[in-house]
């Protein structure tokens, strides 16, 4: 079974930092285009960005509102994915779910997420 | 970016009535490889979200097949054919064809 493992969401002031796991299992990671996407408290879902495999260049793309301040990578020796948040903002308050390709022919896998709270 | 628009926000449906969510995006999505990535997640109260179809009308593995996805170009359409209390939740379109990708605002779906 594929499966998602978030973690290390937590409290942080704004303009700190915060590094995000997520450890897979159950399919080939290192074949997998990786995926975050995060859900503010009471609103939709919105895409963070994306790793393709490494077979597909390893090319990274962000959202508009994370570009420059969010870094993803991966490794693939230890089957995750990493999210490291960098100037975190207010709005930057959400609950992080990482997941596979969102337009793959596979079924995309979901964690629990994990909570990232930036407030002073 | 794409801008994907959802309608309507809020849908009260009676148990084995047919609902109809409508996504418009800002832009074709129909890709220069020939698909078009359109795709539809449904998030039940309190769960991780879903994905229920994939590039505009392929259902999931397990998505009953009361779930339809349809169109083309800027215009695409979930429907499911009679609702059941467990489809209860926010249905969400996303397009996977230009990047960054982006996510409709969402429909919520309840029981009238």
């Amino acid at each position: 079974e594929e499966q998602v493992e978030e973690s290390g969401g937590g409290l942080v002031k704004p303009g700190g930092s915060l590094r995000l796991s997520c450890a897979a299992s159950g399919f080939t990671f290192s074949n997998a285009w990786m995926t975050w996407v995060r859900q503010a408290p009471g609103k939709g879902l919105e895409w963070v960005g994306r790793v393709k495999s490494k077979a597909n260049g390893g090319t990274i793309d962000y959202a508009t509102p994370v570009k420059g301040r969010f870094t993803i990578s991966r490794d693939d020796s230890k089957n995750t994915l990493y999210l490291q948040m960098n100037s975190l903002k207010i709005e930057d308050t959400a609950v992080y779910f990482c997941t596979t390709d969102l337009s793959g022919l596979r079924e995309p896998p979901w964690g629990q997420g994990t909570m990232v709270t930036v407030s002073s | 970016d794409v801008v994907m628009t959802q309608s309507p926000l809020s849908l009260p449906v009676t148990l084995g009535q047919p609902a109809s969510i409508s996504c418009r995006s800002s832009q074709s999505l129909a890709d220069s490889d020939g698909n078009t990535y359109l795709n539809w997640f449904q998030q039940r109260p309190g769960q991780s979200p879903r994905r229920l179809i994939y590039k505009v009308s392929n259902r999931d593995s397990g998505v009953p097949d009361r779930f339809s996805g349809s169109g083309s170009g800027t215009d695409f359409t979930l429907k499911i054919s009679r609702v059941e209390a467990e489809d209860v939740g926010v249905y969400y379109c996303m397009q996977g064809t230009h990047g960054p990708l982006t996510f409709g605002g969402g429909t919520k779906v309840e029981i009238k």
